[in-house]
C-alpha cells in the first residue's frame, strides 16, 4: 500500500522567515517521484517541486528546497524568506509506476505580515 | 507547456438536471486523464482514471453510472454528473499525464470546475 501523511494541518510563519512542511510516506516501488504542490486560494495545483526517487540529491527551485531522506521515507519542504504569497494550501503527493497519485491531507500554511 | 484547461470553471444546475464538464491537454497528448473531487479544506479524492479509448477505472464507492467520464481523445476528457442533486455539488479537478515525457510520473492539473447543484 501507498500512503502518505502530513502531520501538520496548519502552520504560520513570519514573514521573510524560514517555514518547513512535514511529510513521511510508504511505498514498496523502487521508482517514484515525490512532489509538493500548492493551492491558493484560486485552487489551481501548482507545482512547486518534484523530486526523483533514485537521485540523492535534494531539489531545489528557487526559495523552495526538499530534504529527501529515503531510508526515512522523508519527504519535507522548506519554504526560504517566506512571502505572502506563500499562503496557500501544501499537498505533499508520490507517484509511481501506477497510474495513481497519492495524496496527503494538506497543510495550510499562513504567511504573516 | 504541460497545460490543462476544464470548462466550465463554474457552473450552478437545477436538481435531477446533468451537467458535462470538459478537461483538454492543449500542448501534449494525455495519455491517461484523471478526475478528482474536492471539498473544502480536504484534500484531492481521486474519483476515476481514463485511458484515451478505454473505460475509465472508478475508485471504490463512486458510481460509475451518476458521474459518466468519456476520454474518447488523446486530449479530451468529459465527466458527466447525471442527475445532479446537492449532495454532488463540490469542486472537481482533472488532471492529465503523458507517458511519453520524461517526467512521465507527473500530474498535470486543469483549474477546476465549482459544481453548485442547486
Amino acid at each position: 500500500a501507498q500512503t502518505v501523511t502530513q502531520s501538520q494541518p496548519e502552520m504560520s510563519v513570519q514573514e521573510a522567515e524560514t517555514v518547513t512542511l512535514s511529510c513521511t510516506y510508504d511505498t514498496s516501488e523502487s521508482n517514484y517521484y515525490l512532489f509538493w504542490y500548492k493551492q491558493p486560494p484560486s485552487r489551481q495545483m501548482i507545482l512547486v517541486i518534484r523530486q526523483e526517487a533514485y537521485k540523492q540529491q535534494n531539489a531545489t527551485e528557487n526559495r523552495f528546497s526538499v530534504n529527501f531522506q529515503k531510508a526515512a521515507k522523508s519527504f519535507s519542504l522548506k519554504i526560504s524568506d517566506s512571502q505572502l504569497g506563500d499562503t496557500a494550501m501544501y499537498f505533499c503527493a508520490l507517484g509511481n509506476t501506477g497510474n495513481q497519485f497519492y495524496f496527503g491531507t494538506g497543510t495550510s500554511l499562513t504567511v504573516i505580515p | 507547456g504541460a497545460v490543462v484547461s476544464q470548462h466550465p470553471s463554474w457552473v450552478i444546475c437545477k436538481s435531477g438536471t446533468s451537467v458535462k464538464i470538459e478537461c483538454r491537454s492543449l500542448d501534449f497528448q494525455a495519455t491517461t486523464m484523471f478526475w478528482y473531487r474536492q471539498f473544502p479544506k480536504q484534500s484531492l479524492m481521486l474519483m476515476a482514471t481514463s485511458n484515451e479509448g478505454s473505460k475509465a477505472t472508478y475508485e471504490q464507492g463512486v458510481e460509475k453510472d451518476k458521474f459518466l467520464i468519456n476520454h474518447a481523445s488523446l486530449t479530451l476528457s468529459t465527466l458527466t454528473v447525471t442527475s445532479a442533486h446537492p449532495e454532488d455539488s463540490s469542486f472537481y479537478i482533472c488532471s492529465a499525464r503523458d507517458l511519453t515525457l520524461p517526467s512521465r510520473y507527473e500530474q498535470y492539473f486543469g483549474p477546476g470546475t465549482r459544481l453548485t447543484v442547486t
